[in-house]
Formats: C-alpha cells, sequence, structure tokens
C-alpha cells in the first residue's frame, strides 16, 4: 500500500516562531488533508488540499502533488497550537492512509 | 462541528468477551471509517464502509468486524477482545466526492 511520511517527528518552538512541517507520500494521490489533534484528542481537519496552496489565518498548507509532498506552515506559533499535526491521503476507493504525525510542543 | 457521536466513550472489558462500539452521524455521509491510534502508529484503518452493506477492510482488520445497516449508523465489533485490542477507537465521516474527513471525539477501550 501507499507509505505516508511525516517529518519532524518532533518539533519544539518557542512562542513566536515560525515552522514548517513536510509529509512525503509514495504514490499519485487523489487528496491530501492535514488534521490537527490537539492534547484533549479531539482531531480537527485544517485543510484538504489535493494541489496547489491554501491559507487560513497563521497556517498555510502547499500540496505538490506531481513531487509527492505535502508542507503546512506555522507562522507566529501559539501555545494552542501544540498538539499532534496528520497528514492523510486519499487513493482510490475513498481510502484515506495516515502519516506518523509530527508532535509539536510551543513553549510560552 | 460534523455531527458524529461515538459511544461509548469509555470502556473497560475483560479479554475473550464480545465489544461493540457505535458510530452514528446526522450528516447523511456516504462514506464511514474506523480508525484505532497507537503510540508509534499515528491512526491505522480497521475498517470502512461506502454505502449501506457496503464495507471493506483496512489495514489492520484482523480481530474486527463491522456492519452498516443504516446511512447513519457503522458499528465495529470486536468478537473476542484481546489485550492488544486496548486502544483508543476513532470513527470518522465523509461525504461522496471531494471533501473533507470529520472525525468522532474517539473512544477509548481498555482489554484487561
Amino acid at each position: 500500500g501507499i507509505q505516508v511520511e511525516q517529518s519532524p517527528p518532533d518539533l519544539i518552538l518557542q512562542e513566536g516562531a515560525n515552522s514548517t512541517l513536510r509529509c512525503n507520500f509514495s504514490d499519485s494521490v487523489n487528496n491530501l488533508q492535514w488534521f490537527h489533534q490537539n492534547p484533549w484528542g479531539q482531531l480537527i481537519n485544517l485543510f484538504y488540499i489535493p494541489s496547489g496552496t491554501k491559507q487560513n489565518g497563521r497556517l498555510s498548507a502547499t500540496t505538490v502533488a506531481t513531487e509527492r509532498y505535502s508542507l503546512l506552515y506555522i507562522s507566529s506559533s501559539q501555545t494552542t497550537d501544540s498538539g499532534v499535526y496528520f497528514c492523510a491521503v486519499e487513493t482510490s476507493g475513498s481510502r484515506l492512509t495516515f502519516g506518523e504525525g509530527t508532535q509539536l510542543t510551543v513553549n510560552p | 462541528d460534523a455531527g458524529i457521536t461515538q459511544s461509548p466513550r469509555h470502556k473497560v472489558t475483560e479479554t475473550g468477551t464480545p465489544v461493540t462500539l457505535r458510530c452514528h452521524q446526522t450528516e447523511n455521509h456516504r462514506y464511514m471509517y474506523w480508525y484505532r491510534q497507537d503510540p508509534g502508529h499515528g491512526l491505522r484503518l480497521i475498517h470502512y464502509s461506502y454505502g449501506v452493506k457496503d464495507t471493506d477492510k483496512g489495514e489492520v482488520s484482523d480481530g474486527y468486524s463491522v456492519s452498516r445497516s443504516k446511512t447513519e449508523d457503522f458499528l465495529l465489533t470486536l468478537e473476542s477482545a484481546t489485550s492488544s485490542q486496548t486502544s483508543v477507537y476513532f470513527c470518522a465521516i465523509k461525504a461522496l466526492g471531494n471533501s473533507p474527513l470529520h472525525f468522532g471525539n474517539g473512544t477509548r477501550l481498555t482489554v484487561t
């Protein structure tokens, strides 16, 4: 099956710093999504982004489908950004496969 | 928030007992999924459904069965629970076509 790799696995930032999270995938996909799991365990959909760039406040995402990667940018990080960030790729039959996530800690 | 309810939210059971987890949606979405989340493994797909009575296996389906007799309900059954099935189980839904995936709040299952 398709392989999804996220990097870095762990990231520690000071409040106000910027960061870039990466998601690589091993085969062509129908679309890609980014999720944030907060410290209470809730999974929130951040972006649905099969290709191109989208922005939502301090977060933006870019997917280059032809090169099989996606990037999630977090600017001016806040402590509430802490948690785990997952990317998921959708293949045929609407199966979604997740990467193992990036654990982000933002310190005040 | 997407209308997804998982029940129960927490359950402790003994090895060898049957367990059924329920996912209920009010969005009338076509696709429903069951994932398990374990440390070091991210989210792994157990089973998913692409319509009433239409289901397919995911990457970790052994020891699990599912049923979907109505659009709004997707049941996950552990016929004989084992300690390796201790995990957090998430249900997710997605509409037909290019659309985002939305998760329920999860069920924490402990098998002793």
